[in-house]
């Protein structure tokens, strides 16, 4: 069964510093990965794409992808308060032009002021 | 991004009756949408893909007969809960493609009595 993982947390980091969130996927065909946030009660939101291995920085973000390990990463730099939240990995597990996610069942962040 | 609506926000109903909620996305054409229920603490779990044109495709455990999708056009769908009991209540949320990614909408919250 094709699976996605996350440490559920929380992560606790103190407002100004890197919080690194972690995910691992188990197709190894993958190849569409993205990073949501989800305040509680709301929809997620889509924080990050990233499609080839390597970094990708948008702002404060900065995502990671190793396809070789089947790992994909979230740096979020000079963290706030307002960054608290469950951060949701999804990999695309089908194939080209579907959008079938698999969700990580999510890290709960918590910056502390 | 692309915007996706979904209406009602919230809805109580009283055990036994049929709930209908709505999805649009607004400034683009889906084909495809989805739809995702969330409980409490736990990640999303996708119970189905709306196609427009064509019947739905649900997946392992989601009762088609309890869960009605219609696809009735390029921006909208609907999911019907029907004969509804207080283990439906749960958080629904569908989302939709667009620039090769998900557009979440902002959620419907169900409550049976």
């Amino acid at each position: 069964q094709k699976e996605v993982e996350q440490n559920s947390g929380p992560l606790s980091v103190p407002e100004g510093a890197i919080a690194s969130l972690n995910c691992t996927y188990s197709d190894r065909g993958s190849q569409s990965f993205f990073w949501y946030r989800q305040y509680s009660g709301k929809s997620p939101e889509l924080i990050m794409s990233i499609y080839s291995n390597g970094d990708k920085e948008d702002g404060r973000f900065t995502a990671q992808l190793n396809k070789a390990s089947q790992y994909v990463s979230l740096l979020i730099r000079d963290s706030q308060p307002s960054d608290s939240a469950t951060y949701l990995c999804a990999v695309n597990m089908g194939y080209s032009g579907t959008y079938k996610y698999i969700f990580g069942t999510g890290t709960r962040l918590k910056v502390l002021a | 991004g692309a915007v996706v609506s979904q209406h009602p926000s919230r809805v109580i109903c009283k055990s036994g009756t049929s709930v209908k909620i709505e999805c649009r996305s607004l400034d683009f054409q889906a084909t495809t949408m989805f739809w995702y229920r969330q409980f409490p603490k736990k990640s999303l779990m996708l119970m189905a893909t709306s196609n427009e044109g064509s019947k739905a495709t649900y997946e392992q455990g989601v009762e088609k007969d309890k869960f009605l999708i219609n696809h009735a056009s390029l921006t909208l769908s609907t999911l019907t809960v029907t004969s509804a009991h207080p283990e439906d209540s749960s958080f629904y949320i569908c989302s939709a493609p667009a620039e090769e990614t998900q557009y979440f909408g902002p959620g419907t919250r169900l409550l049976v009595l």
